[in-house]
C-alpha cells in the first residue's frame, strides 16, 4: 500500500521560533498533498491543500503568511509554522491521495508540535 | 460546503459484541466515504471506504453501508476485539481525479471491553 511518512515526529521550540514539517510520499507521486491540525479529543481540520509546483490554497481562517507551504516535488511537502506561539502547539498531519487507486488518502504518521 | 455529522462520540461495547457508528453529510455531490482509525498519537489509518455506486462493501470483520436517498451511512465492526478500541472517524468528499478534500465527521470514541 501507499505509504506517507512525516518528520519530525514532534518537536518542542521556543515561542517565536519557527518549525518546518515535512511530508513525504514514499513509494507513489503527489502533485497534491493536505495538511491537517489536530487538537486533543478533537477530529481534523483542513488546514490547506498543497499543490506541486504551485501556490498552495488555505482553508478560511488560516494564516497563509503563518503557515507557509512548499510543495517543491512530487513526494514532498513543507509546512513552516513561522514565528511560533503556544497557541500553535497541536498535532499537524499531512495526506496524500494515491490517485492510481482511486484517489484513496493515506496518512502521514503526524507531528506533535508544543511550543514554549 | 460540506457537512459531516457523526454519532455516537462515544461507544463501549463487550469483546465479540458488534459496533455501529453512523454518519450523516449534507451535500449531494459527495461520493466519497472513508472510514479511518486512529490511535492515541497516530495518523489515521484507512479501514474501509465505498463510493457512491455501491450500497454496501464488506471487508472480514468491517463493512460500511451506504444510503444516499437519506445521505447517510454507517461502518459495522462485529466480533469485536480489545485491539479494535480507537477513535474513528468518518468523512466524505468528491472525488475530482487530482485529489479530493476530505470534511471529517468528529469522531468515535470506541472502547472495546474484555
Amino acid at each position: 500500500g501507499a505509504v506517507v511518512s512525516q518528520h519530525p515526529s514532534w518537536v518542542i521550540c521556543k515561542s517565536g521560533t519557527s518549525v518546518k514539517i515535512e511530508c513525504r510520499s514514499l513509494d507513489f507521486q503527489a502533485t497534491t498533498m493536505f495538511w491537517y491540525r489536530q487538537f486533543p479529543k478533537q477530529s481534523l481540520m483542513l488546514m490547506a491543500t498543497s499543490n506541486e509546483g504551485s501556490k498552495a490554497t488555505y482553508e478560511q481562517g488560516v494564516e497563509k503568511d503563518k503557515f507557509l507551504i512548499n510543495h517543491a516535488s512530487l513526494t514532498l511537502s513543507t509546512l513552516t509554522v513561522t514565528s511560533a506561539h503556544p497557541e500553535d502547539s497541536s498535532f499537524y498531519i499531512c495526506s496524500a491521495p494515491w490517485t492510481g487507486f482511486g484517489e484513496t488518502q493515506y496518512f502521514g504518521p503526524g507531528t506533535r508540535l508544543l511550543v514554549l | 460546503g460540506e457537512n459531516v455529522e457523526q454519532h455516537p462520540s462515544t461507544l463501549s461495547v463487550q469483546e465479540g459484541d458488534s459496533a455501529v457508528i453512523k454518519c450523516t453529510y449534507s451535500d449531494s455531490a459527495s461520493n466519497y466515504f472513508p472510514w479511518y482509525k486512529q490511535e492515541l498519537g497516530k495518523g489515521p489509518q484507512l479501514i474501509i471506504d465505498i463510493r457512491s455506486n455501491v450500497g454496501e462493501k464488506k471487508d472480514q470483520r468491517i463493512a460500511v453501508t451506504l444510503n444516499k436517498t437519506a445521505k447517510h451511512f454507517s461502518l459495522h465492526i462485529t466480533e469485536t476485539q480489545p485491539e479494535d478500541s480507537a477513535v474513528y472517524f468518518c468523512a466524505a468528499s468528491i472525488l475530482t481525479g487530482g485529489g479530493n478534500k476530505l470534511t471529517f465527521g468528529t469522531g468515535t470514541q470506541l472502547k472495546v471491553e474484555l
